[in-house]
C-alpha cells in the first residue's frame, strides 16, 4: 500500500483565500484524523471520522475550518478565509478499526501571507 | 479536560541509554502510545502500553503505570538516527491526544 497520501504537500497562498487540503487514507482503514502541527501549539486534533462520519470536530478552530469525507477513500478540509496564524503543517491519519497505530501522511505544509 | 507532560529536551551520545518519560491526566484512559517524528517528516508509531508494565521493541521499550498515571520510552544504544522528536499520546476512546514532544539529540 501507497500508505497515507496528501496534496498539496507545499501550499502557499495569501490572506483571504480559500485553502483546500486533500487526503486519501490507507484502503481499509475506518479512520481518519486531521491534525495541525505549530511550534506553539504542537500536534492538535482537528477532527475524525469513523467510516465517513465525523465524530468529534471539537478541535476545529472556528467556522472558517470545515472538513468532509465523501466516501472511504477521500477527505478534504477547508480553510475559508485563510489568515496568517493558520500556516502550520496539517497532518492526515488513518488506522483500521482494530489496532492501535495511526498512519500519518507527510503533511501539507502551508503557508499563509 | 487532558493534558500530558513531558521534558521539552534531552540530550545524550551514542551507545547511551536515555528515558524519557510522560506523566498524564486525563478522564477517560484506554492506552498510552508513542510516536516518533525527524525534522520535516510525519509522526511514526513506536509502541502502546494498554495495561501496567514493559513492552520491548528491539532497542525501545515503553512502560505504563496507570496508577501513576505515567509512562516512558527508553531507548538504548543510542544511534545518531534516533535524533528526533518523540510523543506520548493518551488513547480515550477512539482518538489519541499528544503531548508536546521531547527533542532527543544525539552526539557523537
Amino acid at each position: 500500500d501507497a500508505g497515507v497520501i496528501q496534496s498539496p504537500r507545499h501550499e502557499v497562498t495569501e490572506m483571504g483565500q480559500e485553502v483546500t487540503l486533500r487526503c486519501k487514507p490507507i484502503s481499509g482503514h475506518d479512520y481518519l484524523f486531521w491534525y495541525r502541527q505549530t511550534m506553539m501549539r504542537g500536534l492538535e486534533l482537528l477532527i475524525y471520522f469513523n467510516n465517513n462520519v465525523p465524530i468529534d470536530d471539537s478541535g476545529m478552530p472556528e467556522d472558517r475550518f470545515s472538513a468532509k469525507m465523501p466516501n472511504a477513500s477521500f477527505s478534504t478540509l477547508k480553510i475559508q478565509p485563510s489568515e496568517p496564524r493558520d500556516s502550520a503543517v496539517y497532518f492526515c491519519a488513518s488506522r483500521p478499526s482494530e489496532g492501535q497505530t495511526q498512519y500519518f501522511g507527510p503533511g501539507t505544509r502551508l503557508l499563509v501571507l | 479536560g487532558q493534558s500530558l507532560e513531558q521534558p521539552s529536551e534531552v540530550t545524550a551520545v551514542e551507545g547511551a541509554i536515555v528515558q524519557i518519560n510522560c506523566t498524564y491526566q486525563t478522564s477517560g484512559f484506554y492506552g498510552l502510545s508513542w510516536y516518533q517524528q525527524h525534522d520535516g517528516g510525519a509522526p511514526t508509531f513506536l509502541s502502546y502500553n494498554a495495561l501496567d508494565g514493559l513492552e520491548e521493541t528491539g532497542r525501545f521499550s515503553s512502560f505504563l503505570s496507570r496508577s501513576d498515571s505515567y509512562g516512558y520510552l527508553l531507548l538504548q544504544e543510542l544511534q545518531m538516527k534516533d535524533s528526533a522528536s518523540y510523543f506520548c499520546a493518551v488513547r480515550g476512546t477512539d482518538k489519541l491526544i499528544f503531548g508536546t514532544g521531547t527533542r532527543l539529540q544525539v552526539f557523537p
